[in-house]
């Protein structure tokens, strides 16, 4: 079993959906991130969470420390919003430890 | 914030020959990172970059094939040695600020033919 899972592993959506990634983790953490992949292969970091619920823009991310779970939402999902999301925990010496991701495509 | 960059961007190499990847970061970072991302799959950390000392190795990588340096606070290095069609992937590196998320460059894309 993975230390990180993520679910689903592919979602496809229409434009305006609200859209949920989930993340469960089974090692202890420091923090939780959320990052976005596209295609060409850079990575953009959208949250870093250690409690709570964290907002930007359209983006939700929250955790639940004490059941190991956090969730990642997008408001009004537009096609641009496409990407791969990935969920990865941070342990000691902020080390990163990451989920599967999440192929995410918005149609229009 | 932190802006990192890579050079190269990508390479198409022969069998055998090593690759040098730079990662250059515009603000003073206690932690780098060096990660893999083959085809199709997730990241895997191969090392943490320790400046002034020896890099950190993940299970299942080593040192004589991934050399790391880390000579000051804003770069270090990796280098992929004596490659293989298996060594295709995408390498990133990382830094992580203190209290801050952690950056990550826009990758290396390897080829390995």
């Amino acid at each position: 079993k993975n230390e990180v899972e993520q679910s689903p592993q592919n979602l496809t959506a229409q434009e305006g959906e609200f859209i949920t990634i989930n993340c469960s983790y089974s090692v202890g953490i420091s923090a939780l991130h959320w990052l976005q992949q596209h295609p060409g292969g850079g990575i953009v970091s959208l949250f870093m969470l250690s409690s709570g619920k964290k907002k930007h823009g359209r983006l939700i991310a929250t955790i639940n420390i004490q059941e190991k779970h956090s969730s990642l939402h997008i408001t009004a999902s537009h096609p641009r919003d496409s990407a791969v999301y990935i969920c990865a925990v941070e342990t000691s010496g902020s080390r990163l430890t990451f989920g599967e991701g999440t192929q995410l495509t918005v149609n229009p | 914030s932190a802006v990192i960059s890579q050079k190269p961007s990508r390479d198409i190499c022969q069998r055998g020959t090593s690759l040098t990847i730079q990662c250059q970061v515009d603000s003073q970072v206690t932690m780098m990172f060096w990660y893999r991302q083959q085809p199709g799959q997730s990241l895997t950390l191969i090392a943490t970059a320790n400046q002034g000392s020896e890099a950190t190795y993940e299970s299942g990588f080593v040192i004589d094939k991934f050399p790391i340096s880390r000579p000051n606070l804003t770069f270090s290095t990796l280098t992929v040695s004596n490659m293989s069609p298996e060594d295709s992937s995408i390498y990133l590196c990382s830094a992580g600020l203190a209290s801050d998320t952690q950056y990550f460059g826009p990758g290396t894309r390897l080829t390995v033919l």
